[in-house]
């Protein structure tokens, strides 16, 4: 059964680092896996997806990585701001592209 | 947003009460997917729907049932609404390009006294 795992469950950062948001899946068998954004009481936002065969998918200050064979993935934030304080979601979507499986997330929280 | 809508976005009720949640999308995704969200377990697969009268379970299917009668509108029903089915229900639809992309509704707050 997949399972998928993110840490730190909560990190804190003042503004202007760059941080790294980790995931871990246990199935190396994924057609692709997305990272979502989710503010307190909102619903969720994609931010970025990576097919199964990518390495790596960037949109503005956000860069996803994946390593497929050790069940790894990575988002880093450049310039980190205050109004990136946000629950960051993993989900991997399983190869007959039937189901999301969801990690616990990383809430995240930027100070001024 | 991918245009779409879940009706109520709040509601409270009590034990033993039938619920229907709706879900309205209007950009003829084939795939439809009914979610929950709960702290301490994160997202998990309820039912989904990959098309009118087609639909499958996920992950925490147990007292939920679906309809699709209409490729716009996927219904979750609680026949008999539990206190362990207090949760924020979510809705999605899967993108027609070869990325399969999940796009999310803005959330159902469902409260069972």
């Amino acid at each position: 059964k997949q399972e998928v795992t993110q840490i730190p469950a909560a990190l804190s950062v003042p503004e202007g680092e760059n941080l790294v948001l980790n995931c871990s899946f246990t199935d190396s068998a994924i057609y692709n896996l997305q990272w979502f954004r989710q503010d307190p009481g909102k619903g969720l936002t994609s931010l970025l997806l990576i097919q199964s065969s990518q390495r790596e998918q960037t949109s503005g200050r956000l860069n996803a990585s994946l390593d497929k064979s050790s069940g790894r993935s990575t988002l880093y934030i450049a310039a980190s701001q205050p109004g990136d304080s946000a629950t960051y979601l993993c989900a991997v979507l399983n190869q007959a592209g039937t189901a999301l499986i969801f990690g616990k997330g990383t809430t995240l929280s930027v100070s001024s | 947003d991918a245009g779409i809508t879940q009706s109520p976005r709040h509601k409270v009720t009590e034990t033993g009460t039938p619920v229907t949640l709706r879900c309205h999308q209007t950009e003829n995704h084939r795939y439809m997917y009914w979610y929950r969200q709960d702290p301490g377990h994160g997202l998990r697969l309820i039912h989904y729907s990959y098309g009118v009268k087609d639909t499958d379970k996920g992950e925490v299917s147990d007292g939920y049932s679906v309809s699709r009668s209409k490729t716009e509108d996927f219904l979750l029903t609680l026949e008999s609404a539990t206190s362990s089915q207090t949760s924020v229900y979510f809705c999605a639809i899967r993108s027609g390009t070869q990325y399969n992309e999940q796009f999310f509704g803005p959330g159902t707050r469902l409260t069972v006294l």
